[in-house]
């Protein structure tokens, strides 16, 4: 079974340029979570999606959004960049079962360089 | 507010030097707590998840172990291939849904032959 993917793996852009990620979960799941990671704060939740609606949302500025398709993939968007957005963004993807938490299982990431 | 502190920050151990990580947390109601490992330049992999005090789950040399305080990740005769960052997290029943997970800053483990 594949993995949950994330396009692109790296990415470079400068300061006021917005940028969109892709997601792609694992066949079935209908769950994705984006995180962001830095050496800093280390892994902090984004924001959740699960059958095309927001559930949570973590404290990150209105820059940062996203999205869920129907067939559960998912894009997450940063407008107007800023130099601390450069992180690790992280996809995770889970098979949601009667309303508990499942597993999640995470993607490669996307490195984002805000220059 | 829902916090997971673990420690040590770091840990370097011998091949075959058994040893404890540590994750104490402080949540409004515990939904699940969740080990993951994480490798350099890669996404964190999946290893336990943990629901109730008592609760212990293993996977070859790892065995987790969960209190009402804290969750203890044991490795047994840890080999080189062990050497990552361990990462706890945890789900609040209070946090506003589902999947929402609140990652303590991890233990980097060193494994050196």
């Amino acid at each position: 079974k594949a993995g949950v993917t994330q396009t692109p793996r790296y990415l470079i852009k400068t300061r006021g340029q917005q940028v969109t990620l892709s997601c792609s979960p694992i066949s079935g799941h209908r769950s994705v979570s984006w995180y962001q990671q830095t050496p800093g704060q280390g892994l902090q939740f984004l924001f959740e999606y699960f059958s095309e609606t927001q559930r949570n949302k973590g404290n990150f500025p209105g820059r940062f959004s996203g999205r869920q398709f129907s067939n559960s993939r998912s894009e997450m968007n940063v407008s107007t960049l800023e130099l601390g957005d450069s992180a690790l963004y992280l996809c995770a993807s889970s098979l949601v079962r009667g309303g508990e938490d499942d597993e999640q299982f995470f993607g490669p990431g996307t490195r984002l360089t805000v220059l | 507010e829902d916090q997971v502190t673990q420690s040590p920050e770091a840990l370097r151990l011998q091949e075959g030097e058994s040893s404890s990580l540590n994750c104490s947390y402080t949540v409004s109601g515990l939904r699940g707590l969740f080990w993951y490992r994480q490798d350099p330049g890669k996404g964190p992999e999946f290893l336990f998840t943990l629901y109730s005090a008592g609760e212990e789950k293993e996977k070859e040399r790892l065995k987790a172990t969960l209190t009402k305080k804290e969750s203890f990740l044991h490795i047994t005769a840890p080999k080189p291939e062990d050497s990552a960052t361990y990462l706890c997290a945890v789900s609040s029943m209070f946090s506003g849904g589902y999947n929402k997970l609140i990652f303590g800053a991890g233990t980097r483990l060193a494994v050196h032959p």
